[in-house]
């Protein structure tokens, strides 16, 4: 069986807090990782597809990191804001032609 | 303009009816997909269509049937609705020939009420 977990599952943080939190994944057969952003009421959106080893994207205050050996990529939140509470999603792809999400952290900015 | 969209947004219909959920997308993407975001609001990939072919076929029963008239429209009919078909169906598109490779872009979502 091949999951993607996300840690912790529910996180509040104070605003102008930076946070982080995790997603493992299986570390054999990696070809793709994806974070995603879903707001409340809203659809998914995209924020980084990472492919290699040691990647690091970012966005704007979010950026995330890459570590396809051990299995796992970080997701960090610089400077909280009230605007960045959502639920976060990182999506694995196996190389077999689709996504598998995690089930997600939920974020929220405490003002 | 819309990139993904998906009708009808609220969908309420009693056990046993015939439904379907029409998705556009007007990105030139080559894959499309269906995701049912489950009572956990867990995403689960249902299909996914590139270029008009069927490529992932989770284990969705057969009342489930996806069908793409041309690669910017996947719609998904569902025959005899039962009452555990209720949720919210994302439709998704991506770039590229191998699905799950390039970020999605998500449409609305359609939630489905059986009653």
């Amino acid at each position: 069986i091949l999951n993607v977990e996300q840690s912790p599952q529910s996180l509040h943080v104070q605003e102008g807090d930076s946070t982080n939190f995790t997603c493992s994944f299986p570390s054999s057969n990696f070809y793709a990782l994806h974070w995603y952003r879903w707001e409340t009421a809203k659809s998914p959106e995209a924020l980084f597809v990472m492919t290699l080893n040691g990647d690091e994207k970012k966005k704007g205050r979010i950026s995330a990191t890459l570590n396809t050996k051990e299995g796992y990529s970080y997701l960090y939140i610089k400077g909280s804001q009230p605007e960045d509470s959502a639920t976060y999603l990182c999506a694995f792809n196996f190389g077999n032609e689709k996504l598998t999400f995690g089930t997600g952290t939920r974020l929220t900015i405490i003002p | 303009d819309t990139a993904v969209s998906q009708t009808p947004k609220y969908l309420v219909t009693q056990m046993g009816n015939d439904k379907s959920i029409k998705c556009e997308q007007n990105l030139g993407h080559d894959t499309m997909y269906w995701y049912k975001q489950d009572s956990k609001k867990f995403l689960k990939i249902m299909f996914s269509y590139n270029n008009k072919e069927l490529i992932i076929n989770e284990t969705v029963p057969n009342r489930f049937s996806p069908k793409s008239p041309d690669k910017a429209h996947l719609n998904l009919h569902i025959n005899s609705l039962e009452l555990g078909d209720s949720a919210v169906y994302f439709c998704a598109s991506s770039q590229g020939e191998l699905a799950g490779a390039g970020e999605q872009f998500f449409g609305p979502g359609t939630r489905l009420t059986v009653l």
